[in-house]
């Protein structure tokens, strides 16, 4: 069964810093999309990024970018001088290609310390 | 309106209750799903619709009862619930239920309905 994993419940960062949030997820397939969705606290969640997992090049959104590592079935989230309004929780989540089903991982509830 | 509509954002009911949540989505999307999201746990999937069929019930009790009228309406009627169903319940809306390899299937959320059981 595919599972996600985000391994850290809480991280923080400051103003203007960069931070990484992490994502493993277990999948014996070979064709699938990873997403990085952020739900601030209006509850309403919004996609950040999305990448294919045929595709090599790391997919990239302003200020969002992230490193994934097919082989070590990892994806994790750059966010790059982070901003107030980046506070929010983050959610990691799989779908595989044939099937509509989104898997979502636990979530990182992400502070921005001014 | 634009996007995924979800009313009432805020609902108290008691156990004995019967009450509807509703989701509307402006996107002529094919495909629409209930999500509940409960305090420091990952997103439950509890049903999902493709061009109105039923195509998922994720072991979903039979106090929640999903109605898909049309493509763009989905409802989740609510009868004799428990104190645990107090929960966040997100609706969300894609393209369409079945992907294909040159595609992805975003998923687009509404604002969520926060339910309460007394």
């Amino acid at each position: 069964a595919q599972t996600v994993t985000q391994s850290q419940p809480e991280m923080s960062v400051q103003e203007a810093e960069t931070v990484t949030l992490s994502c493993t997820y277990d999948t014996s397939e070979s064709d699938y999309y990873l997403f990085w969705y952020k739900q601030p606290p209006s509850r309403q969640m919004i996609l950040v990024i999305r990448q294919e997992a045929y595709k090599q090049q790391n997919a990239t959104e302003n200020r969002f970018s992230v490193n994934f590592q097919k082989a070590a079935k990892s994806f994790s989230l750059k966010i790059s001088d982070s901003q107030l309004g980046d506070a929010a929780m983050y959610f990691c989540a799989y779908i595989r290609t044939s099937y509509d089903k989104v898997i979502f991982g636990p979530g990182t509830s992400l502070s921005v310390i001014p | 309106e634009t996007g995924v509509t979800q009313t009432p954002r805020h609902l108290v009911m008691g156990m004995t209750n019967k009450k509807s949540l509703k989701c509307e989505q402006h996107l002529g999307h094919n495909a629409m799903y209930w999500y509940k999201q409960s305090a420091k746990k990952p997103l439950e999937l509890m049903f999902v619709y493709n061009f109105k069929e039923q195509t998922e019930n994720n072991s979903v009790p039979s106090r929640f009862s999903p109605e898909c009228p049309n493509s763009s309406h989905l409802f989740l009627h609510l009868h004799t619930l428990q104190p645990e169903d107090s929960a966040l319940y997100l609706c969300a809306s894609s393209q369409d239920g079945i992907l294909a390899l040159s595609s992805y299937n975003e998923q687009f959320f509404g604002p969520g309905t926060r339910l309460t059981v007394l």
